[in-house]
């Protein structure tokens, strides 16, 4: 059964602590994706990786860090740094072919209280 | 800038059709993404457009016009469970997304 795991659904931290929301899949998909999802707005991407080892900012990259040590998984840690953190974490993939379709992963609800 | 406009919210009646616009405007353009997103779900992929006109996908269609900037998703034969919202999304010249807010639909019996 493919697809993307995102890990836990809930997620509760104090504020100051870092936190890491896991991303995996088993699609065999090339490119990996973090978005925040807040109400009333679009998806904004946060980071992406086309390529193990590599990994690129998107419009929101402050206050987050990722890695991509092995191709099925993409973790985010979210810093103290970062002011606003309460959100909902969404994990995409893709193939990098002719339409990039994006696959999502059922996503993270973190709460910083 | 790159701007992606869609209605917030729209009613509909069960068994009826409903049409979802949406405005787009990005640096370049490789096609675009519909997405359904139910309440506190990740969004599911519906339809992709990058030639001009309408694709069909059983109950969804999706047309696009890019000299406009211009698509719809067409939903027909509504049911209950066609309730969520609508995500339109555009992808630019380094094969980004740019997304809408999405449009919530709510379908009443």
């Amino acid at each position: 059964d493919g697809g993307i795991t995102q890990s836990p659904k809930y997620l509760f931290r104090k504020e100051g602590q870092n936190v890491t929301l896991s991303c995996e899949q088993n699609l065999n998909h090339d490119a990996m994706y973090w978005y925040r999802q807040d109400p009333g707005q679009g998806l904004r991407l946060i980071y992406y990786s086309q390529i193990v080892n590599d990994f690129q900012k998107g419009d929101i990259a402050e206050g987050y860090s990722v890695s991509r040590e092995k191709k099925e998984s993409f973790p985010l840690t979210v810093t103290s740094a970062q002011k606003n953190p309460t959100a909902f974490y969404l994990c995409a993939s893709s193939m990098l072919d002719a339409t990039d379709t994006q696959y999502f992963g059922p996503g993270t609800r973190l709460t910083v209280l | 800038g790159q701007n992606i406009d869609q209605p917030t919210e729209m009613t509909a009646t069960e068994g009826a059709i409903v049409q979802i616009n949406c405005t787009y405007q990005t640096s370049g353009f490789n096609g675009l993404f519909w997405y359904q997103q139910h309440a506190g779900e990740a969004p599911t992929f519906l339809s992709y457009n990058v030639l001009d006109g309408l694709e069909e996908k059983g109950r969804f269609s999706s047309f696009l016009s890019r000299s406009k900037g211009y698509s719809y998703l067409l939903l027909k034969e509504l049911q209950m469970k066609d309730s969520a919202s609508y995500l339109c999304a555009s992808m630019d010249s380094n094969y980004q997304l740019i997304w809408g807010a999405g449009t919530k639909l709510i379908i009443k019996p």
